[in-house]
């Protein structure tokens, strides 16, 4: 099966710090992906990779950045946390579109906590 | 731009049946369907084509209507084990990386 695995369960951290989120995932998916989860909001798209050093902004990057070096790893970076960024964040991986798995593997999630 | 899913909560009893609805006010290509139980991931259920087509997952169904732009998950006699929220998730073009999803529908089913 595929795994995604992020770093942190749960991260607390103080205004105006740089905070990063780690991702791994182990199947060699090309695609990877940062959700941010509010309650009735679902799931919000903050940025993603569809191949080793390609990025794109996502629904809500305001805020974030991203770096994806190595093709198994996606990072979400907080370049001065605030509190409206208190949140659950996902990180998830899939194949290419056009292969036959389509769907998405998501991490356990890390919630964030900025006091 | 994020479909609309209805109702926002469900509450059924085992063996109750209850219908899910995702909606786009644009064209789709594709809807996928996911569960989260409280505390873990989301878990990819199905994912439905351009077409018409229904799938299942155990006794999960779902129907999509690109001439509607929605689909619907069908939970049918449900189980204990189907209490979750349910997510749907859409893409609008065939070379579309992402997903836009829903903001839940949080099913409740007690014995």
């Amino acid at each position: 099966d595929v795994k995604v695995t992020q770093s942190s369960r749960y991260l607390v951290k103080r205004t105006g710090e740089k905070v990063f989120l780690e991702c791994v995932q182990d199947m060699d998916h090309e695609n990877m992906f940062w959700y941010r989860q509010d309650p009735g909001l679902g799931l919000r798209l903050i940025y993603f990779s569809y191949d080793v050093k390609m990025k794109e902004k996502g629904d809500i990057p305001e805020g974030y950045s991203v770096s994806r070096e190595k093709k198994e790893r996606f990072s979400l970076i907080l370049e001065s946390a605030s509190t409206n960024q208190t949140s659950m964040y996902l990180c998830a991986s899939r194949a290419f579109p056009g292969q036959k798995v389509y769907g998405y593997t998501f991490g356990s999630g890390t919630r964030l906590t900025v006091v | 731009q994020q479909p609309v899913q209805s109702p926002q909560a469900v509450i059924l009893r085992e063996g109750e049946d209850a219908v899910i609805n995702c909606s786009s006010s644009k064209a789709l290509y594709s809807v996928h369907w996911y569960r989260q139980k409280h505390g873990e991931a989301p878990v990819f259920l199905m994912i439905l084509l351009k077409g018409g087509e229904q799938k299942g997952h155990e006794k999960i169904s779902a129907s999509f209507n690109e001439k509607k732009q929605q689909s619907s998950l069908y939970l049918t006699a449900s189980q204990l084990s189907y209490s979750g929220t349910y997510f749907c998730g859409t893409r609008e073009r065939t070379y579309d990386y992402k997903l836009s999803f829903g903001a839940g529908t949080t099913v409740t089913v007690r014995a």
